[in-house]
């Protein structure tokens, strides 16, 4: 595609449920990021898929979060017994090579 | 690991002053040095990046400069715009060990018209 693009925009769970958050990066690229922002903050690293594998993981939180790029491009960040403190926005980010991020809009999670 | 601290955390500015956003990081390693827009309710967009073996580089109204010995690096805007009101994030990344970049926390501008 011609974007970083991301599904869904915006998601309203009840605490305790488990949620699925997807990513379809550039075609092409071979690095995808997902990164977790809360208002008023930077981007904060969760993990990093170098092709089919996690090459880094040492962001995620805690192992309630889960992450996986089988095929090498899609992606789905995995979250289960959500909490109030796991909303934020969800961007992931696709590279061709080291260096530039392109971002998604991101996906919103409302954990009531 | 990395920690990339960006001073100030709000700036206002009339129209066509110019603005200067400065970031701090620690580890010497670290070699590339974006910056982002970030709009309200968007995705962050890329407006200007740097790497290790150059100080300074420019592109129209904006412009960053690199000093690896103090560890430090700016973003500067001239002439700025009302259209210059967003969000801007400093990062910095290494090809070693984790290889993502790192962001600070982010200064709000608000170009008064």
């Amino acid at each position: 595609g011609a974007g970083v693009s991301q599904t869904p925009s915006n998601k309203v769970t009840e605490k305790g449920k488990y949620v699925e958050l997807r990513c379809d990066p550039i075609s092409g690229h071979t690095a995808l990021y997902w990164y977790r922002q809360s208002l008023g903050q930077g981007p904060e690293f969760l993990i990093y898929f170098q092709g089919t594998g996690a090459a880094d993981d040492s962001g995620l939180p805690n192992d309630r979060f889960f992450a996986v790029r089988p095929e090498g491009s899609v992606s789905t960040l995995k979250i289960q017994r959500t909490e109030r403190g796991d909303s934020a926005v969800y961007l992931c980010a696709s590279s061709l090579d080291a260096g530039e991020l392109f971002f998604g809009e991101g996906s919103r999670l409302t954990v009531l | 690991g990395e920690n990339v601290e960006q001073h100030p955390s709000t700036l206002s500015v009339q129209e066509g002053d110019s603005a200067v956003i400065k970031c701090t990081y620690s580890d010497s390693a670290s070699n590339y040095f974006p910056w982002y827009k970030q709009e309200l309710g968007k995705r962050p967009q890329l407006i200007i990046d740097i790497r290790s073996n150059v100080g300074e580089k420019k592109d129209q109204r904006i412009a960053v400069t690199l000093n690896k010995t103090a560890k430090h690096f700016s973003l500067h805007i001239t002439e700025t715009q009302p259209e210059d009101s967003a969000v801007y994030f400093c990062a910095a990344y290494m090809d070693t060990g984790r290889r993502a970049l790192t962001f600070g926390s982010g200064t709000r501008l608000q170009v008064q018209p």
